[in-house]
C-alpha cells in the first residue's frame, strides 16, 4: 500500500540555521508534491507544488527538491526564524485523481531564539 | 476574497445524535473535498465532490457518514449515529479544478463526541 514518511515528529533548530524536512514515499507515482504549513488548530495553508519533472522550486525562503528515483522530496527553510515554527505535511498526488492528495503525518518544526 | 469557511468551528454532540458539517468553498472553486484529522495522525481523504456530483468517496466510511455540495448552498458532511470514535477535526479544501491542484483548506471543524 501507499506510505509516505516524514522525518522525525519534530525537529528543534536554532533561529537562523536552516531547516530540512524529508519525505519519503513508497508504492507510488506521483505526478506532483506539494507543501503545506499547518498551524495548531487552524488547517493546512499550501506552501509549494513542485510535479514529476522538475528537480527544484524555489519561493523566497523555501527550496523544495524532488528525487523520484529515490522516491524523496527535501523541503528547506533557510535563514529560519520563530515564526516558522509549525508543522509541515507534505502531500502526494496524481493527475488522475486530482484533489485526492496522500498526506503525510508531519514534521513539528520548532526555531528557538 | 473571503477563504473556504467552515462551520460550527466547535462541536458537540452525545453518542447517537447526527452531526451536520458545513462548508462553503473560496469563490470561484466548484471542487469540494472533506479530509479527517484525527488526534496524533495525518489528514486522511474521505470524500471529492463536485457541484451535485460525488466524484470520489473512496475514503469514506460505508456506514453513517454522507456528503452533498448541492447545486446551490454549501457542501454537507453528515454522520448520523455518532460514536466517540467519530471525535476529530474535519477540514474542507476547495480547489478550481481543472488542472490546479493546489488546495485551500478551511480552519476545520472540532467535532467532540461525548
Amino acid at each position: 500500500s501507499q506510505k509516505i514518511e516524514q522525518n522525525s515528529e519534530a525537529l528543534n533548530i536554532q533561529e537562523g540555521k536552516t531547516a530540512t524536512l524529508t519525505c519519503n514515499y513508497t508504492n507510488y507515482s506521483p505526478a506532483y508534491l506539494q507543501w503545506y504549513r499547518q498551524d495548531p488548530g487552524r488547517g493546512p495553508v499550501f506552501l509549494l507544488l513542485i510535479r514529476e519533472n522538475e528537480k527544484e522550486k524555489r519561493k523566497e525562503r523555501l527550496k523544495v527538491t524532488f528525487d523520484t528515483t529515490l522516491k524523496q522530496s527535501l523541503f528547506h527553510i533557510t535563514a529560519s526564524q520563530p515564526a516558522d515554527s509549525a508543522t509541515y505535511l507534505c502531500a502526494l498526488g496524481s493527475n488522475t485523481n486530482a484533489g485526492k492528495s496522500t498526506f503525510g503525518d508531519g514534521t513539528t518544526l520548532t526555531v528557538k531564539p | 476574497n473571503a477563504g473556504v469557511m467552515q462551520n460550527p468551528r466547535h462541536l458537540v454532540r452525545r453518542r447517537g445524535q447526527e452531526a451536520r458539517l458545513r462548508c462553503s468553498p473560496m469563490k470561484g472553486h466548484s471542487h469540494v473535498y472533506w479530509y479527517r484529522q484525527l488526534p496524533e495522525e495525518g489528514l486522511k481523504f474521505m470524500v471529492y465532490l463536485q457541484k451535485e456530483n460525488i466524484i470520489d468517496e473512496s475514503g469514506m466510511p460505508k456506514e453513517r457518514f454522507s456528503a452533498e455540495f448541492p447545486k446551490e448552498g454549501p457542501s454537507i458532511l453528515r454522520i448520523q449515529q455518532v460514536v466517540r470514535g467519530d471525535s476529530a477535526a474535519y477540514f474542507c479544501a476547495s480547489s478550481q479544478g481543472m488542472g490546479d491542484e493546489k488546495l485551500f483548506f478551511g480552519s476545520g471543524t472540532q467535532l467532540s463526541v461525548l
